[in-house]
């Protein structure tokens, strides 16, 4: 059936470092692929997203890159801060919904 | 200011209490979705509405119902509440006029079932 798989589950990283999360999805009638940051106790914003036309996209310190043809699509973020901890989701749409990942949870140490 | 509005934010009940759980927006949007997220976890999506007097299951199985008398309000109610109910539900809403049909979020009722 339709699903995305998210990897890592949990990432850890010093403060300054990169972090990367990749998710994979099933439905090649995917278009759009947006991420969402959940801090804690707080509702998922999103950051940023992509739409099956564009293979890179960028915003200040994060960027995403889609691969069409493996179904795989990433979340970048480079210079990590310690306001990144949270937990971050990646999702594909689908006609009248989107389907999520499990989510990441990223850890940056000062 | 444009935005979603859930109440309560925090619920504790009783089991077998019937409860609705409230949802509304100012953002002008036509479709609306419930989900249910454990803390940091996947959410889920139980139920989602294209527009006033449409709604359909997502793909959680759900004991809950959902209404859509009006745009901006899709309330989810549950007739018997249950411990495996408790969870967290976001309700969120997006627009069938923008092309990538983004979806922005409430924040979220916490339901407790003793």
């Amino acid at each position: 059936g339709e699903n995305v798989e998210q990897h890592p589950s949990t990432l850890s990283v010093q403060e300054g470092d990169s972090a990367v999360i990749k998710c994979t999805y099933s439905d090649s009638a995917s278009n759009y692929f947006p991420w969402y940051k959940q801090e804690l106790g707080k509702r998922p914003q999103l950051i940023i997203d992509i739409r099956s036309n564009v293979g890179e996209k960028k915003d200040q310190r994060i960027a995403v890159t889609l691969n069409k043809t493996a179904k795989h699509f990433s979340l970048h973020i480079t210079e990590t801060q310690p306001e990144d901890s949270a937990v971050y989701f990646c999702a594909a749409s689908l006609p009248g919904k989107l389907i999520f990942g499990q989510g990441t949870t990223l850890q940056v140490k000062p | 200011e444009a935005d979603i509005y859930q109440t309560p934010r925090y619920l504790v009940i009783g089991t077998g209490k019937k409860i609705t759980l409230e949802c509304s927006q100012t953002m002008g949007h036509d479709k609306m979705y419930w989900y249910q997220q454990d803390p940091g976890m996947e959410l889920h999506l139980i139920h989602y509405s294209y527009g006033v007097n449409s709604t359909e299951k997502g793909d959680l199985s759900s004991e809950s119902t959902v209404s859509r008398i009006r745009t901006e309000h899709f309330p989810l109610t549950l007739e018997s509440a249950r411990p495996s109910h408790t969870s967290q539900y976001l309700c969120a809403s997006s627009s069938r006029n923008t092309p990538q049909e983004t979806q922005y979020f409430g924040p979220g009722t916490r339901l407790l079932v003793l």
